[in-house]
């Protein structure tokens, strides 16, 4: 079966940093990756999702994210941060060949500070 | 409706009481899954729904949880004689299509039940 791991469970910064928040699966195969973003009082919500092709993804409010095979990695990146980016980050990944349940990451909670 | 709901959106119980949770998918979308996120936690898979049969329930942690999703569409987690250790939220997800996930089959999440049991 797949697993994900996330690196940080919290994450500090300040407004205008740059973020990366590290993400390693485990499974042999092929894999689909996503990114889940669930802001306060919200509901999860997809930020990008990877398939196939490019392996830089570009996804919602400026994220993008970079499937990196040899390295087992999608680590979702932001150039440059804003105090609404505050919220739980989970990676996600399915196999790529039937039916596979979804399965995340413990989640990053990132906190801009203004 | 636009997205998944889900009702109570909070319940409290008391151990050993019987609760349902229900979820009303997005409109046509033939698959539904049940997840569970507890404090600290990434959400965990339950069950997954392929119209109104259970596909998958290799997620449901013992034999006091059971799902059904009768008429394909509105689904209900039910959870008998809850114990202090199902305090958690539930989320509940729909997707266009059953089968393997792919771009035009991602899950879209409800906004959870969040479940106390004192």
């Amino acid at each position: 079966a797949q697993s994900v791991s996330q690196h940080n469970h919290h994450v500090i910064l300040s407004e205008a940093a740059s973020l990366e928040l590290g993400c390693n699966y485990s499974y042999g195969g092929t894999v689909n990756l996503f990114w889940y973003v669930q802001y306060p009082g919200q509901h999860l919500q997809l930020l990008l999702k990877y398939f196939s092709g490019d392996p830089l993804v570009k996804g919602i409010k400026g994220f993008e994210a970079e499937f990196i095979k040899s390295k087992f990695s999608f680590n979702l990146r932001k150039p440059s941060v804003q105090w609404s980016d505050t919220a739980e980050y989970f990676c996600a990944v399915t196999r790529n060949s039937g039916y596979s349940t979804l399965t995340f990451g413990k989640g990053t909670m990132l906190l801009v500070s203004p | 409706g636009a997205g998944v709901s889900q009702t109570p959106s909070n319940k409290v119980t008391e151990k050993g009481k019987y609760v349902e949770l229900r979820c009303d998918p997005i409109s046509g979308h033939t698959a539904l899954y049940w997840y569970r996120q507890s404090l600290g936690q990434g959400p965990e898979f339950l069950i997954y729904f392929q119209g109104t049969g259970a596909a998958d329930d290799s997620g449901l942690p013992n034999d006091r949880f059971f799902a059904v999703r009768p008429e394909g569409s509105v689904s209900t987690l039910k959870i008998q004689r809850t114990e202090r250790g199902d305090s958690a939220v539930y989320l509940c997800a729909s997707s266009p299509q059953t089968g393997a996930v792919s771009g035009a089959n991602v899950l879209t999440f409800g906004a959870g039940s969040r479940l106390t049991v004192l």
